[in-house]
């Protein structure tokens, strides 16, 4: 069964780091979400992609965070420096079209900034 | 602005019970709910969509309800099992495609 990929699992890194995380969706999902989960909390949107354009950004801490899915297939979310606050929970999540399907996740890579 | 509730948010039952957790919204415009499943540092696993036209799902032990009316959705768990613990999320599906999510309700089925 075809499955959303996240590397890496785990990343520890100092602040004022940079650290970026990779995501390959589902082959044929035409869109790619970034979410954060900090602990106890459910998953908020950081950055929505429809093939290789932005839908939405608008949770996305831009002054330090960048994404980018340049061929609309593989995506890159990039923490630049990285912050105490950062540490979370990081979901991609591919879904085959826009609205009224299911999302699918990946196994999220989980972030500890020291 | 959307706001999604989760109750409880813990809940710890003996094996062989059936239960229910709730979910509430204050903006009845969506047009799915969707409910899932997270494994203690696992990414998330969906159990059932409901689309906004629907009152309710159901798959194996699991049966999701619908009323938009009210703002509320219901999982109903039946004959809970030591391998149904874990976290459960509900989502609801804005007009903008954006998936809000609850809090979550942690569930413990001991033996």
């Amino acid at each position: 069964e075809a499955e959303v990929a996240q590397s890496p699992r785990y990343k520890i890194t100092e602040k004022s780091q940079a650290v970026a995380f990779w995501c390959d969706p589902i082959s044929g999902h035409a869109t790619l979400y970034w979410y954060r989960q900090i602990l106890g909390q459910g998953p908020e949107l950081l950055v929505q992609f429809q093939d290789e354009s932005v839908v939405d950004d608008s949770q996305l801490p831009k002054d330090r965070f960048s994404a980018e899915r340049l061929k609309g297939v593989d995506s890159t979310l990039k923490i630049q420096p990285a912050e105490l606050g950062d540490s979370a929970m990081y979901l991609c999540a591919s879904s085959l079209a826009y609205r009224q399907e299911t999302q699918y996740f990946g196994p999220g890579t989980r972030l500890l900034v020291l | 602005k959307q706001e999604v509730t989760q109750i409880p948010a813990a809940l710890s039952v003996p094996e062989g019970e059936n239960l229910v957790l709730n979910c509430s919204f204050t903006d009845s415009a969506i047009y799915n709910l969707q409910w899932f499943r997270q494994d203690p540092g696992k990414g998330l696993t969906s159990l059932l969509l409901i689309q906004s036209s629907q009152r309710e799902q159901t798959s194996g032990r699991l049966n999701a309800s619908l009323d938009k009316s009210s703002g509320r959705s219901t999982l109903y768990i039946a004959a809970s099992q030591p391998g149904d613990s874990a976290t459960y999320l509900c989502a609801l599906r804005s007009s903008t495609d954006k998936l809000i999510f609850g809090t979550g309700t942690r569930l413990q089925v001991f033996p």
